[in-house]
């Protein structure tokens, strides 16, 4: 069963800071795509990666996807309050018949 | 628009008692999900299908059950609540051959 890690679990910063979390998997992803949850409201995909070593920015959003395909990471720049919510990474079984098993997720916070 | 839309937002129960959670979807989507949200666990998945009739068992599924008469309405059926299912569940929908998965905003659970 494949496990995924995201660290670190919590993050508090101050209004523009830079950060980086990550997400980990103990075995090769098919690929992975980041989510972000608000308060109340239901995730909403961010980005899907698919290849070892691929960068995709976001406005001030920037994906990294590992050369092995079993880490990735999410780097803000200049955090803004709207920042704050819950990202999760998901491994995406790919096909007609998709599926994804999600991280536990981080819980950022963006104090203006 | 196309949305995805989950009843009730709140519901309070007793253990022992039978609950339905309802999904509709209007994107004539294949593919639905429902998941469970609990702090420290994340997104789990309970069962899911790919199609009218189609239905499958998540990692999370006992208790539980789901059927598929069309293509917009996914229910989640507890069919004796404990208290071990409070949470917050979402449910989600894909088109074939799509990754991206469009989740609804939730329904909060409390089973005293």
């Amino acid at each position: 069963t494949q496990l995924l890690e995201q660290s670190p679990q919590f993050l508090s910063i101050q209004e523009g800071e830079n950060l980086t979390v990550y997400c980990n998997s103990s075995s090769v992803f098919s690929s992975l795509q980041w989510y972000r949850q608000e308060p109340g409201e239901g995730p909403v995909l961010l980005v899907t990666v698919v290849t070892g070593g691929e960068v995709k920015k976001l406005k001030r959003l920037t994906f990294q996807f590992g050369d092995a395909r079993k880490d990735s990471s999410l780097h803000i720049t200049a955090a803004q309050t709207g920042d704050t919510g819950l990202y999760l990474c998901a491994d995406v079984k790919t096909g007609a018949n998709s599926k994804l098993t999600f991280g536990k997720g981080i819980t950022l916070s963006v104090r203006p | 628009d196309a949305e995805i839309t989950q009843s009730p937002r709140h519901k309070i129960t007793e253990t022992g008692r039978q609950v339905t959670l309802a999904c509709h979807q209007t994107w004539n989507h294949n593919n639905m999900f429902w998941y469970r949200q609990d702090l420290g666990h994340g997104l789990r998945l309970i069962h899911y299908s790919y199609g009218v009739q189609d239905t499958n068992k998540g990692e999370v599924s006992d208790g539980y059950s789901v059927s598929r008469s069309n293509t917009e309405d996914l229910p989640l059926t507890l069919e004796s609540a404990a208290s071990s299912q409070t949470s917050v569940y979402f449910c989600a929908s894909s088109d074939l051959d799509q990754e991206t998965q469009y989740f609804g905003p939730g329904t909060r659970l409390l089973v005293l």
